[in-house]
């Protein structure tokens, strides 16, 4: 199975921030690479697939890099309902479908 | 709109069963492949599951294999999680998500709410 491992586990950032979460797969995945917002008591949300395409109605301060094995989320000026916790997931090799452990992005 | 609701949780004994149902609306349900999603207090999210959108083939994560059984009513635009000899670790909102596809990608959206279970005595 591929392992995903998130870095960091969690952060601190301002609003308006430029904030990066890193996403690194145990083996070559391509650009079979999503990532996910959840906020506490809420549905999961898709904001990027396929490492760099943004989801319909996501903000444009939210963008994705990578291919191979390494991968970042960046949200460009942190906004106050971006404070949740991101989750990357590869569908390159399923099943299992895995996802990274999560980053907990909190106000500073 | 896109719509996916969850049912069924609640607290169980270790040991006991416990089925799940999530009701689709919005989309032509038997379109696509269906997955649950479960997240246990603290930890992150663990696939479950999937079954195609004919409902032929299904994948479980080696956790679940043999315990748990997932299904499909395309008639009536549901999924279920049929789950047997529960344990504690099993306790977890459990989520039922649509697998996106296009160009060879996929990804889970929409996900429902969620439904709570707790395996305990």
């Amino acid at each position: 199975d591929i392992q995903m491992t998130q870095s960091p586990s969690s952060l601190s950032a301002s609003v308006g921030d430029r904030v990066t979460i890193t996403c690194r797969a145990s083996q070559y995945i391509s650009n079979y690479l999503n990532w996910y917002q959840r906020k506490p008591g809420k549905a999961p949300k898709l904001l990027i697939f396929a490492a760099s395409s943004l989801q319909s109605g996501v903000p444009s301060r939210f963008s994705g890099t990578g291919s191979g094995t390494d991968f970042t989320l960046t949200i460009s000026s942190l906004q106050p309902e971006d404070f949740a916790t991101y989750y990357c997931q590869q569908s390159y090799s399923t099943p299992p479908e895995t996802f990274g452990q999560g980053t907990k992005v909190e106000i500073k | 709109q896109v719509h996916l609701v969850e049912s069924g949780g609640g607290l169980v004994k270790p040991g006991g069963s416990l089925r799940l149902s999530c009701a689709a609306s919005g989309f032509t349900f038997s379109d696509y492949y269906m997955s649950w999603i479960r997240q246990a207090p603290g930890k992150g999210l663990e696939w479950v599951s999937y079954i195609t959108h004919s409902g032929s083939t299904m994948h479980y994560a080696d956790s679940v294999k043999g315990r748990f059984t997932i299904s499909r009513d395309n008639a009536n635009n549901s999924l279920y999680l049929q789950m047997h000899s529960l344990r504690a670790e099993d306790t977890a909102v459990y989520y039922c998500a649509r697998r996106g596809y296009s160009d060879g990608y996929n990804w889970f959206d929409p996900w429902g709410q969620g439904t709570l279970v707790t395996v305990s005595s």
